[in-house]
């Protein structure tokens, strides 16, 4: 059974950092394409980044520069480093994935979400 | 930037009724369409793949149609479990994107 169990998060300064964790189980974080997921309060799901199995990143335009996608294969798990951090940036953060062994996929497994929220 | 529409925003409706959903995409995205489940406060469910593919475990209930750039997700007959929120999304291209959500709500 994949189970994607979250971490990090919580109530950050506008220019803060943190890191947003993701420890993978049923699968291998390095042999499968990983992806961030954010959705604001109330409004819909926006693609942040992907994490390639050769380890390419891909970034969404309003957080490249900020963010950071990286994997530790040892401890099987997805980061997101988010820096530089605007209110804007407040939402739910998710991690996802797939056994579709493509760079491109729909999202077959889900993290629980994990909230950042950007205020003074 | 591919977009996605997706209309209703706001659907009411009845158990027993057949819903159907659009999601419009600004090009064509070869069949790369999911269409994913949400409920307040819980990740997304995935429901469909490839524009019509069901997933393991999707009540048969729900179909997924269209191609090139209209697509549709249909429910045939509304069970209690259906209402809340659906997304479409396409990975045809970078940037991935998702439909701004099609609430569905008890008439």
């Amino acid at each position: 059974e994949v189970q994607l169990v979250q971490s990090g998060g919580g109530l950050i300064q506008p220019g803060g950092s943190l890191r947003l964790s993701c420890a993978a189980s049923g699968l291998p974080v390095s042999g499968n394409f990983m992806t961030w997921v954010r959705q604001a309060p109330g409004k819909g799901l926006e693609w942040v980044s992907d994490i390639h199995t050769d380890g390419t990143t891909y970034y969404a335009d309003s957080v490249k520069g900020r963010f950071t996608i990286s994997r530790d294969n040892s401890k099987n798990t997805l980061y997101l480093q988010v820096n530089s951090l605007r209110v804007e940036d407040t939402a739910v953060y998710y991690c996802a994935t797939s056994f579709a062994l493509v760079p491109l996929h729909a999202f077959d497994f889900w993290g629980q979400g994990t909230m950042v929220t950007v205020s003074s | 930037d591919i977009q996605m529409t997706q209309s209703p925003s706001t659907l009411s409706a009845s158990v027993g009724d057949r819903v159907t959903i659009t999601c419009r995409a600004s090009q064509s995205i070869n069949n790369w369409l999911a269409w994913y489940q949400q409920k307040p406060g819980k990740a997304p469910k995935f429901l469909i793949y490839k524009a019509s593919s069901l997933e393991d475990g999707v009540p048969s209930r729900f179909s997924g149609s269209g191609s090139g750039t209209e697509f549709t997700l249909t429910i045939s007959s509304l069970q209690p479990d259906d209402f809340a929120t659906y997304y479409c999304q396409q990975y045809n291209s970078y940037p991935i994107t998702f439909g701004q959500g099609t609430r569905l709500e008890i008439k």
